[in-house]
Formats: C-alpha cells, sequence, structure tokens
C-alpha cells in the first residue's frame, strides 16, 4: 500500500531558529495536508496543498506541493516554544467522491527556550 | 461548532473486559474516521464511514474490534474482550463532501488495558 516518508523523526532546536522538516511517497499524491499534534490532544490542520509546486503560508508556516507530486515541505520560521509537537503530514489522492488520508509517522518537535 | 467530541478522555480496563469508545462527529459532516496511535505504528486508520455505511474496515486488527454508526451523529468503536495490547490512543475524525478539507480530530481516548 502507499506509504509516507517523513523526516526527521525528531528535532531538538533552539527558540528562534528555523525549521524544516519533508515527506516523501512512493506515489503521487494530489493533494498534501499538515498537521499539528499538541500533547494530550488531536491533530489540527496547519495548511492544505492542492497544485504541484503550489507554496502556501499560515503565519510562521510555509509548506509546499512538490513539482514531482511525490513529495512535500513544511518550513517553520523563527520557532517559539509553543511550536512544540509532533507535525503530521498527509497525503490523499481525490477522485469522484472517494481520497482516504494516508498519514506519514511524524517529526516531533522540542525547542529549547 | 463543539468540533468532533469523543468521550471517555480516559479509559482504564482490565483485561478481558469490554470497551466502548463513544464520537459525535461535526454536524454536516458526512465522513467519520476511527484512528488508532501507538508509539510504533503512528496513526494507523482503523475503519471510516462515509453517510453512516461503513466503507472499509481492513484496518479493524481483528474481529475483537467492532465499529457502529447507527445515525449522522454518533458513533462507537467496540472491544470485546480487551488485552492489554490494544492500549493505545483513538481517535475519531469526521469530514465534509470534500475530504480535500482535511479531517477534523477529537481529543482521543487513551485507552489503558491492564
Amino acid at each position: 500500500g502507499q506509504q509516507l516518508n517523513q523526516s526527521p523523526q525528531s528535532m531538538f532546536i533552539q527558540e528562534g531558529e528555523d525549521v524544516s522538516m519533508n515527506c516523501t511517497s512512493s506515489s503521487i499524491f494530489n493533494t498534501w495536508l499538515w498537521y499539528k499534534q499538541d500533547p494530550g490532544e488531536g491533530p489540527v490542520l496547519l495548511i492544505a496543498l492542492y497544485k504541484a509546486g503550489e507554496l502556501t503560508s499560515n503565519g510562521r508556516l510555509t509548506a509546499q506541493f512538490g513539482i514531482t507530486r511525490k513529495d512535500s515541505f513544511l518550513n517553520i520560521s523563527a520557532s517559539i516554544p509553543s511550536d512544540v509537537g509532533i507535525y503530521f503530514c498527509a497525503g490523499m489522492n481525490y477522485g469522484g467522491s472517494q481520497g482516504n488520508l494516508i498519514f506519514g509517522k511524524g517529526t516531533k518537535l522540542s525547542v529549547k527556550p | 461548532d463543539a468540533g468532533v467530541i469523543q468521550s471517555p478522555r480516559h479509559e482504564v480496563t482490565e483485561m478481558g473486559q469490554e470497551v466502548t469508545l463513544r464520537c459525535k462527529p461535526i454536524s454536516g459532516h458526512n465522513s467519520l474516521f476511527w484512528y488508532r496511535q501507538t508509539m510504533m505504528r503512528g496513526l494507523e486508520l482503523l475503519i471510516y464511514f462515509n453517510n453512516n455505511v461503513p466503507i472499509d474496515d481492513s484496518g479493524m486488527p481483528e474481529d475483537r474490534f467492532s465499529a457502529k454508526m447507527p445515525n449522522a451523529s454518533f458513533s462507537t468503536l467496540k472491544i470485546q474482550p480487551s488485552e492489554p495490547r490494544d492500549s493505545a490512543v483513538y481517535f475519531c475524525a469526521s469530514s465534509s463532501r470534500d475530504p480535500r478539507a482535511g479531517y477534523t480530530f477529537g481529543s482521543g481516548t487513551r485507552l489503558t488495558v491492564v
């Protein structure tokens, strides 16, 4: 079945640093989503991408839909302590009324004040 | 909207007991998903419903697991009998007719089977 490889698995950074993480797929997706999970909560949608090459920002977060349609990237600029959590990429091949999200295993981000 | 509501938030039960997890999706959403999250396996899709009908239950680990959606505003995931290896966080999520808008997750139920 389809698999997503998300890297890195974990990151330990200093407050103020920029963060980059990525996700690669063994097959093509037509939708990429990025979620963040705070401790003790469910994942929350951060950014949605629908076109190859698309670059979308949400505050300090920027995500890109790779031109090969097999990858996506998430960047966080000037990290702050509340950025701590697990970031998940998710891909979907949406067709007609059907489409299931496939999730990566997550990148655990720790930010040192 | 209150979002996706799951209950209970925490459940501790003894091996062999029946466990029922509950979910109320967002009003107007027509798809509902049950996920299990563990350190080893990450987020695993167990089953999903479209318009209250189970579409794909290939992720349900064994016959001990069953899920129902009797109406558009309620779903249950039942484990009978429960085993220690079922310990995990179980999430319910719902989506609108356009799933590309993403799924909205509940806060999860942390299940511990001792």
